[in-house]
Protein backbone atom coordinates (compact mmCIF):
# COMPACT_ATOMS: atom_id res chain seq x y z
CA UNK A 1 0.00 0.00 0.00
CA UNK A 2 0.94 3.74 -0.35
CA UNK A 3 3.06 5.21 2.40
CA UNK A 4 1.67 8.80 3.53
CA UNK A 5 4.83 11.17 5.20
CA UNK A 6 3.76 14.39 6.83
CA UNK A 7 6.38 17.14 7.84
CA UNK A 8 7.22 18.58 10.15
CA UNK A 9 5.95 16.27 12.97
CA UNK A 10 5.78 19.27 15.08
CA UNK A 11 5.10 22.98 14.76
CA UNK A 12 5.06 26.04 17.07
CA UNK A 13 3.56 29.59 16.12
CA UNK A 14 3.10 32.74 17.76
CA UNK A 15 -0.19 33.71 16.51
CA UNK A 16 -0.52 35.62 13.53
CA UNK A 17 2.04 33.68 11.82
CA UNK A 18 1.58 31.61 8.36
CA UNK A 19 2.68 27.97 8.07
CA UNK A 20 3.09 25.16 5.32
CA UNK A 21 1.92 21.83 6.44
CA UNK A 22 3.68 18.95 3.58
CA UNK A 23 2.21 15.72 2.72
CA UNK A 24 4.32 13.36 0.37
CA UNK A 25 2.89 10.06 -0.98
CA UNK A 26 4.85 7.13 -2.26
CA UNK A 27 2.46 6.70 -5.44
CA UNK A 28 -0.56 8.31 -6.70
CA UNK A 29 -3.64 8.45 -5.18
CA UNK A 30 -7.39 9.34 -6.55
CA UNK A 31 -8.48 10.80 -3.72
CA UNK A 32 -6.40 13.41 -0.99
CA UNK A 33 -7.97 14.50 2.06
CA UNK A 34 -6.83 17.08 4.91
CA UNK A 35 -7.91 16.95 8.11
CA UNK A 36 -8.14 18.46 11.62
CA UNK A 37 -8.64 16.38 14.66
CA UNK A 38 -9.78 18.35 17.83
CA UNK A 39 -8.99 18.00 21.28
CA UNK A 40 -12.26 15.41 21.60
CA UNK A 41 -10.62 13.50 18.66
CA UNK A 42 -13.33 14.22 15.85
CA UNK A 43 -11.53 14.72 12.81
CA UNK A 44 -13.12 17.56 10.56
CA UNK A 45 -12.96 17.76 7.14
CA UNK A 46 -10.41 20.59 5.72
CA UNK A 47 -10.05 19.89 2.24
CA UNK A 48 -10.73 17.14 -0.53
CA UNK A 49 -8.05 18.21 -3.17
CA UNK A 50 -6.86 15.01 -5.22
CA UNK A 51 -5.40 17.67 -7.23
CA UNK A 52 -5.19 21.54 -7.84
CA UNK A 53 -5.86 24.43 -5.22
CA UNK A 54 -8.54 25.25 -2.75
CA UNK A 55 -8.88 27.78 -0.47
CA UNK A 56 -11.30 27.71 2.89
CA UNK A 57 -11.02 31.10 4.47
CA UNK A 58 -7.50 31.23 5.76
CA UNK A 59 -6.66 27.92 4.99
CA UNK A 60 -5.76 27.06 1.38
CA UNK A 61 -4.18 23.56 0.38
CA UNK A 62 -2.70 22.72 -3.11
CA UNK A 63 -1.67 18.92 -4.13
CA UNK A 64 0.49 18.52 -7.14
CA UNK A 65 -0.65 14.62 -8.29
CA UNK A 66 2.10 14.60 -10.85
CA UNK A 67 4.49 15.22 -7.69
CA UNK A 68 2.95 13.02 -5.62
CA UNK A 69 2.77 15.97 -2.69
CA UNK A 70 -0.25 18.19 -1.18
CA UNK A 71 0.42 21.19 1.25
CA UNK A 72 -1.58 22.64 3.91
CA UNK A 73 -1.22 27.02 4.17
CA UNK A 74 -2.34 28.30 7.35
CA UNK A 75 -2.22 32.29 7.34
CA UNK A 76 -3.07 34.33 9.92
CA UNK A 77 -2.92 31.44 12.76
CA UNK A 78 -4.72 31.86 15.71
CA UNK A 79 -4.84 29.70 18.73
CA UNK A 80 -8.18 27.62 18.20
CA UNK A 81 -6.18 26.50 14.97
CA UNK A 82 -3.90 24.49 17.09
CA UNK A 83 -4.15 20.42 17.31
CA UNK A 84 -3.29 17.93 14.47
CA UNK A 85 -3.38 17.69 11.32
CA UNK A 86 -3.62 14.66 9.45
CA UNK A 87 -3.36 14.41 5.38
CA UNK A 88 -4.91 10.83 3.98
CA UNK A 89 -4.51 9.48 0.39
CA UNK A 90 -6.34 6.45 -1.26
CA UNK A 91 -6.01 4.07 -3.95
CA UNK A 92 -9.07 2.69 -2.46
CA UNK A 93 -8.17 2.91 1.21
CA UNK A 94 -7.70 5.64 2.83
CA UNK A 95 -4.31 5.47 4.61
CA UNK A 96 -3.11 8.76 7.23
CA UNK A 97 0.11 10.25 7.75
CA UNK A 98 1.26 10.27 11.31
CA UNK A 99 0.55 14.39 11.74
CA UNK A 100 1.18 17.50 12.19
CA UNK A 101 0.73 19.05 15.89
CA UNK A 102 0.70 22.58 15.70
CA UNK A 103 0.74 24.60 18.92
CA UNK A 104 -0.20 28.80 18.10
CA UNK A 105 0.79 30.65 21.19
CA UNK A 106 -1.08 34.25 22.11
CA UNK B 1 -20.68 18.28 4.13
CA UNK B 2 -22.02 14.75 4.91
CA UNK B 3 -23.26 13.18 8.93
CA UNK B 4 -21.64 10.37 10.34
CA UNK B 5 -22.61 9.66 13.08
CA UNK B 6 -21.19 6.83 15.68
CA UNK B 7 -22.42 5.60 18.99
CA UNK B 8 -21.55 5.09 21.70
CA UNK B 9 -19.16 8.36 21.94
CA UNK B 10 -17.40 6.44 24.78
CA UNK B 11 -17.82 2.96 26.81
CA UNK B 12 -16.30 1.17 29.85
CA UNK B 13 -16.47 -2.44 29.87
CA UNK B 14 -15.54 -5.27 31.97
CA UNK B 15 -12.48 -7.57 30.56
CA UNK B 16 -14.21 -10.30 28.89
CA UNK B 17 -17.15 -8.75 27.47
CA UNK B 18 -18.13 -7.52 24.06
CA UNK B 19 -18.89 -4.17 22.88
CA UNK B 20 -20.53 -3.18 19.77
CA UNK B 21 -20.02 0.21 18.27
CA UNK B 22 -22.81 1.89 15.67
CA UNK B 23 -21.61 3.73 12.67
CA UNK B 24 -24.39 5.48 10.77
CA UNK B 25 -24.37 7.66 7.65
CA UNK B 26 -27.32 10.28 8.36
CA UNK B 27 -27.68 11.94 4.84
CA UNK B 28 -25.97 9.38 2.38
CA UNK B 29 -26.06 5.88 1.21
CA UNK B 30 -22.12 4.58 1.43
CA UNK B 31 -21.06 2.21 -0.37
CA UNK B 32 -17.92 2.16 1.74
CA UNK B 33 -17.16 2.18 5.44
CA UNK B 34 -14.14 1.97 7.01
CA UNK B 35 -12.96 1.45 10.79
CA UNK B 36 -9.92 2.82 12.37
CA UNK B 37 -7.98 2.27 15.89
CA UNK B 38 -6.21 5.05 17.13
CA UNK B 39 -3.49 4.97 20.39
CA UNK B 40 -2.62 8.25 22.61
CA UNK B 41 -1.01 10.43 20.12
CA UNK B 42 -0.61 8.27 16.84
CA UNK B 43 -2.27 8.57 13.75
CA UNK B 44 -5.06 6.57 12.87
CA UNK B 45 -4.73 2.78 11.85
CA UNK B 46 -6.91 1.33 9.19
CA UNK B 47 -8.44 -1.99 10.63
CA UNK B 48 -11.19 -2.98 8.12
CA UNK B 49 -13.04 -2.18 5.55
CA UNK B 50 -16.43 -3.15 4.58
CA UNK B 51 -18.89 -3.33 1.92
CA UNK B 52 -22.60 -3.02 2.30
CA UNK B 53 -23.90 -7.04 2.20
CA UNK B 54 -20.31 -8.26 2.03
CA UNK B 55 -17.57 -9.68 4.46
CA UNK B 56 -15.29 -7.25 5.69
CA UNK B 57 -11.21 -6.41 4.19
CA UNK B 58 -9.38 -6.94 7.29
CA UNK B 59 -5.88 -5.31 7.28
CA UNK B 60 -3.11 -7.68 8.10
CA UNK B 61 -2.57 -8.27 11.89
CA UNK B 62 -5.75 -7.34 12.70
CA UNK B 63 -7.76 -10.57 14.43
CA UNK B 64 -11.14 -10.94 12.24
CA UNK B 65 -12.76 -13.21 15.40
CA UNK B 66 -11.95 -10.68 17.99
CA UNK B 67 -13.52 -7.70 15.82
CA UNK B 68 -16.59 -8.39 14.10
CA UNK B 69 -17.41 -6.38 11.38
CA UNK B 70 -21.55 -6.39 9.87
CA UNK B 71 -21.97 -3.85 6.96
CA UNK B 72 -25.74 -4.67 7.30
CA UNK B 73 -27.47 -1.80 5.09
CA UNK B 74 -25.87 1.25 3.04
CA UNK B 75 -26.58 3.63 5.97
CA UNK B 76 -25.20 1.22 9.06
CA UNK B 77 -22.05 -0.62 10.26
CA UNK B 78 -21.20 -2.14 13.61
CA UNK B 79 -17.79 -3.19 14.79
CA UNK B 80 -17.99 -5.46 17.82
CA UNK B 81 -15.09 -6.17 19.94
CA UNK B 82 -15.51 -9.64 21.27
CA UNK B 83 -14.01 -11.04 24.87
CA UNK B 84 -12.41 -7.40 25.29
CA UNK B 85 -9.51 -7.36 27.34
CA UNK B 86 -7.26 -4.14 28.70
CA UNK B 87 -5.18 -4.24 25.49
CA UNK B 88 -7.79 -3.54 23.72
CA UNK B 89 -8.70 -0.45 25.06
CA UNK B 90 -8.23 2.72 22.42
CA UNK B 91 -10.55 5.25 20.16
CA UNK B 92 -11.87 3.93 17.75
CA UNK B 93 -13.52 6.08 14.34
CA UNK B 94 -15.50 5.29 11.31
CA UNK B 95 -15.49 6.42 8.12
CA UNK B 96 -18.55 6.62 5.57
CA UNK B 97 -17.74 6.95 1.88
CA UNK B 98 -19.41 6.95 -1.55
CA UNK B 99 -16.99 5.06 -4.16
CA UNK B 100 -14.26 7.31 -5.50
CA UNK B 101 -15.10 10.23 -3.46
CA UNK B 102 -14.94 12.28 0.05
CA UNK B 103 -14.61 10.21 3.53
CA UNK B 104 -16.70 11.67 6.39
CA UNK B 105 -16.21 10.57 9.93
CA UNK B 106 -17.90 9.82 12.64
CA UNK B 107 -17.27 11.71 16.52
CA UNK B 108 -14.93 8.40 17.28
CA UNK B 109 -15.46 6.15 20.69
CA UNK B 110 -13.67 5.82 23.09
CA UNK B 111 -12.89 2.35 24.61
CA UNK B 112 -11.59 1.72 28.07
CA UNK B 113 -11.76 -2.09 29.49
CA UNK B 114 -10.99 -2.63 32.67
Amino acid sequence: GIQVEQSPPDLILQEGANSTLRCNFSDSVNNLQWFHQNPWGQLINLFYIPSGTKQNGRLSATTVATERYSLLYISSSQTTDSGVYFCAGSQGNLIFGKGTKLSVKP
Amino acid sequence: GAVVSQHPSWVICKSGTSVKIECRSLDFQATTMFWYRQFPKQSLMLMATSNEGSKATYEQGVEKDKFLINHASLTLSTLTVTSAHPEDSSFYICSATRTGTEAFFGQGTRLTVV
